[in-house]
Order: structure tokens, then sequence, then C-alpha cells
């Protein structure tokens, strides 16, 4: 079956500091990837997606490139504010019909 | 309003009892999905129904059960809860389709068993 495999937090940054988040998976096929947000008190929401090789999924300054080569999906941010503060989670699917998500990773950005 | 609704938000009981946690959705999507989260482990899929009449066990459906009433409305039970049935509880839904369609959440039921 699929797994997601992310890098352990929390992780604490400066406010204006880059980001990543890295991001594994094993999948069989051509599987979708996805990353998603959960602010406290509330459900996980999509953040952006990719559902093929090379594609680049971003929003609200958030970039991920889908590399198959190295089966990974890992989030990047130039430049997180106190706002980004969060739990995320990469997650992985194959047609609908095997949705994994991985660990979340608790992200903390001081002022 | 939300577009996927659970009741309760928050919920404390007693081993033994039997629970029911509702989930209705407002998108029009034919699949659901219950999943629930605990601190380290991310989310774990308990049941997942693909439309009214269909349903499927996920990773950890031991001690749990579902009912598809409609197309909007799943509901997750615990027939005789535990206290490591204790945790935070989602439903979701999503569209049909190729695997590229997100799942879209509630904003989860906080279970305690005591």
């Amino acid at each position: 079956g699929n797994s997601v495999t992310q890098m352990e937090g929390p992780v604490t940054l400066s406010e204006e500091a880059f980001l990543t988040i890295n991001c594994t998976y094993t999948a069989t096929g051509y599987p979708s990837l996805f990353w998603y947000v959960q602010y406290p008190g509330e459900g996980l929401q999509l953040l952006l997606k990719a559902t093929k090789a090379d594609d680049k999924g971003s929003n609200k300054g958030f970039e991920a490139t889908y590399r198959k080569e190295t089966t990974s999906f890992h989030l990047e941010k130039g430049s997180v504010q106190v706002s980004d503060s969060a739990v995320y989670f990469c997650a992985v699917d194959n047609y609908g019909q095997n949705f994994v998500f991985g660990p979340g990773t608790r992200l903390s950005v001081l002022p | 309003d939300a577009d996927v609704t659970q009741t309760p938000r928050n919920r404390i009981t007693k081993t033994g009892k039997r629970i029911m946690l509702e989930c209705s959705q407002t998108k029009g999507h034919d699949r659901m999905y219950w999943y629930r989260q605990d601190p380290g482990l991310g989310l774990r899929l308990i049941y997942y129904s693909f439309d009214v009449k269909d349903i499927n066990k996920g990773e950890i459906s031991d001690g749990y059960s579902v009912s598809r009433q409609a197309q909007a409305k799943f509901s997750l039970s615990l027939e005789s809860a535990i206290p490591n049935q204790t945790a935070l509880y989602f439903c979701a839904t999503s569209e049909q389709g190729a695997g590229n369609q997100p799942q879209h959440f509630g904003d989860g039921t906080r279970l305690s068993i005591l």
C-alpha cells in the first residue's frame, strides 16, 4: 500500500525565514500528491496538489514539485509569517482508492 | 455555513457506552470518509464510502461501524467505547475522479472516553 514519510517536527523559525518540510512517498503507479494544513481547532485544508511528475503545486506562497525520480514532494516557502504556524500534512492517493497521510509536521513561526 | 458539518464538536463519555458521531455535507460529493487523528500518527482511515450503497473498511475499522443514510450523511458509531478510542475524529468528502480529487474536511469531533 501507499506510505508517506515526513520530517519530524516541531520546526521553529523566525518570521521571514525560508521553510522546507521534506516529504517522501511510496506508491505504485502514478499517484497524486497533496499538502494539507491544519490550523488550531480546525480540520485539514488543502494547501496545494500535483497530479503528475514534474508538476509544481503552489498556493499562498507555498510551493512543492512532484519528483518521481526521488519520490519526493517537499514543501517550500521563501518567507514565512507568524500566520503560517500550523501543522502540515503530506498525502498521496492512487485513483481515489488509497488516500494516505503522513504524520504531520508542526511549524511555529516566531515574530 | 460549513460545507462539511460534524456533530457533536466535543463529547465526553464513559467506557462501555454507545456513541454516534454524525457528518453531513452540502458539497454534493459521492465519497465520504471517517478518520481519527492521534498525536504523532497523522490521520488514519476508519471507514469510507464511495456512494450510498458502498461501505469499505479502512486501516483501523475494528471497534467501529458506519452508516451511509443518504448521499449527504455518513455516521460513525462506537458500539462499546473504550479509552483508547479517545481521539480527534474527522469526516471528509471528495468528488469521484481519477485520483486527483482532494478531500474536504469537517472541523472534527473531540471524543474523550473515561
